[in-house]
C-alpha cells in the first residue's frame, strides 16, 4: 500500500535530454506537488496542482513542465536537462486541509 | 515574500540530551505542520497544529503553536539515535493559503 509512488527512483541523463519523472497517487487527493531538494536549500516547490487540469507555478518552475490530465497522475518533465537540475525530486499529494504526503523521491543526475 | 525560518540549521547532541527546533513565520499561519526526514529518506508527516497556543505530544516529542500563530517549536526529550534526521516545519499562510516549508533542522545524535 504505497499511496504515492514515483518512477524512476534513480536516473542518470545527459545534458540537453528530455526527462520525465512520474508520480502516481491512490488516495484521490486533490492537491499534488513537485519539490526539489538540494543541500542548503531545503524543499523548494516547483509546481503544484489543485485538481485535474489545474496547475500553477511554485518557487522554481523554470525548465520544468507539468501536466495533470488525471487526478492520480502528475508527471514532471525536464524539457532540456541541465546540470543544475541534478537533485532529488519529491512528488507529494495532499488534502485541502494542507497535510501532504511525500513519495520516496527520484534521484536525478544530469551529466 | 513570505518566509518560514527555522533554527538551528544543525544540532549535534549526546544521546539522552534534549533537543528543540524553532520555526518562525513573517506572517500569520492558519496551521503549522511538522515533518521528519530520515537520512536518504523522504519527509514524513508528524503532526499538524491549528489552534493558537496549541500543544500536542507524541511520546517524547512536544509540539507547540504560538499564541500569535507565527511561531512553533518541536522539543524532543531524552534524544535517541532513532531521532536522527531533518525536521521540517511547514506553515499555511493565512493570506495566500500556500504551504511554505522551513529550511529544516538536521539533528545528529551521538550514542
Amino acid at each position: 500500500d504505497a499511496g504515492i509512488t514515483q518512477s524512476p527512483r534513480y536516473k542518470i541523463t545527459e545534458t540537453g535530454r528530455q526527462v520525465t519523472l512520474m508520480c502516481h497517487q491512490t488516495w484521490s487527493h486533490s492537491y499534488m506537488f513537485w519539490y526539489r531538494q538540494d543541500l542548503g536549500h531545503g524543499l523548494r516547490l516547483i509546481y503544484y496542482s489543485a485538481a485535474a487540469d489545474i496547475t500553477d507555478k511554485g518557487e522554481v518552475p523554470d525548465g520544468y513542465v507539468v501536466s495533470r490530465s488525471k487526478t492520480e497522475n502528475f508527471p514532471l518533465t525536464l524539457e532540456s536537462a541541465t546540470r543544475s537540475q541534478t537533485s532529488v525530486y519529491f512528488c507529494a499529494s495532499g488534502t485541502a486541509q494542507g497535510t501532504i504526503y511525500f513519495g520516496e523521491g527520484s534521484w536525478l543526475t544530469v551529466v | 515574500g513570505q518566509q518560514v525560518m527555522q533554527i538551528p540549521q544543525y544540532q549535534h547532541v549526546q544521546e539522552g540530551e534534549d533537543f528543540t527546533t524553532y520555526c518562525n513565520s513573517s506572517t500569520t499561519l492558519s496551521n503549522i505542520q511538522w515533518y521528519k526526514q530520515r537520512p536518504g529518506g523522504h519527509p514524513v508527516f508528524l503532526i499538524q497544529l491549528v489552534k493558537s497556543g496549541e500543544v500536542k505530544k507524541q511520546k517524547r516529542l512536544t509540539f507547540q503553536f504560538g499564541e500569535a500563530k507565527k511561531n512553533s517549536s518541536l522539543h524532543i526529550t531524552a534524544t535517541q539515535t532513532t531521532d536522527v534526521g531533518t525536521y521540517f516545519c511547514a506553515g499555511i499562510s493565512s493570506n495566500t493559503g500556500k504551504l511554505i516549508f522551513g529550511q529544516g533542522t538536521t539533528l545528529q545524535v551521538k550514542p
